[in-house]
């Protein structure tokens, strides 16, 4: 069975740091590539970030680059999100997600989400 | 950057069909999929690539594309359908490269 766990959201201040981790399970980490992806409170999806199976190529959001660094542990099966110079804006519920194979693919598989609170 | 549209609500009363639409440029060479979120769940995939529906997807869930929007069709509403509905896509020459509509709060009557 695949799951995503998340882990690592707390209350920080504007300005701060904080690093997400996704435990993944249940499948060949290293063949697929993963993704976070936001929602802030009563708001819909935001896609922020991406990495491919073997970490050589990541992509990030406007509102994120330069501040957000994804990465990923293929000997421990662990995807992270470093995220740097915080707003208040950023304060949102963090979901790690995997895609299935093939060209554009789908979302197959979604954490259940940390929650990153950006106050003063 | 690539824009989904999609109308905030929709509302449909019990076994009638809902039609949740997903507008954007050319969206008939993209490959389109659903997800539904429940409140406090993370999303799940309802019909993926346009018109498949992923394993453990009830047959009312299917999906279409005609003109300038991709529309996910239920039928037979049931209440528990009652959640908010999301249309992503890939823009591999856009920034950002994934594309989320803003969403559709489906409303069981």
């Amino acid at each position: 069975e695949v799951q995503l766990v998340e882990s690592g959201g707390a209350g920080v201040q504007p300005g701060g740091s904080l690093r997400l981790s996704c435990a993944a399970s249940g499948f060949t980490f290293d063949e697929y590539a993963m993704h976070w992806v936001r929602q802030a409170p009563g708001k819909g999806l935001e896609w922020i970030s991406f990495i491919n199976s073997d970490g050589t190529d990541t992509y990030y959001a406007d509102s994120v680059d330069g501040r957000f660094t994804i990465s990923r542990d293929n000997s421990q099966n662990f995807l992270f999100l470093h995220m740097q110079n915080l707003r208040p804006g950023d304060t949102a519920l963090y979901f790690c997600a995997k895609v299935s194979s093939g060209y554009d693919p789908a979302f197959d598989y979604w954490g259940q989400g940390t929650l990153v609170t950006v106050s003063s | 950057s690539y824009v989904l549209t999609q109308p905030p609500s929709v509302s449909v009363a019990p076994g009638q069909t809902a039609r949740l639409t997903c507008e954007g440029d050319n969206i008939r060479s993209k490959t389109v999929h659903w997800y539904q979120q429940k409140p406090g769940q993370a999303p799940v995939g309802v019909v993926i690539d346009d018109s498949d529906r992923p394993s453990g997807i009830p047959e009312r869930f299917s999906g279409s594309k005609s003109g300038s929007a991709a529309t996910l069709i239920i039928s037979r509403v049931e209440a528990g359908d009652e959640a908010d509905y999301y249309c992503q896509m890939w823009d591999v020459t856009g920034a950002p490269p994934v594309v989320f509509g803003g969403g559709t709060k489906l409303t069981v009557l």
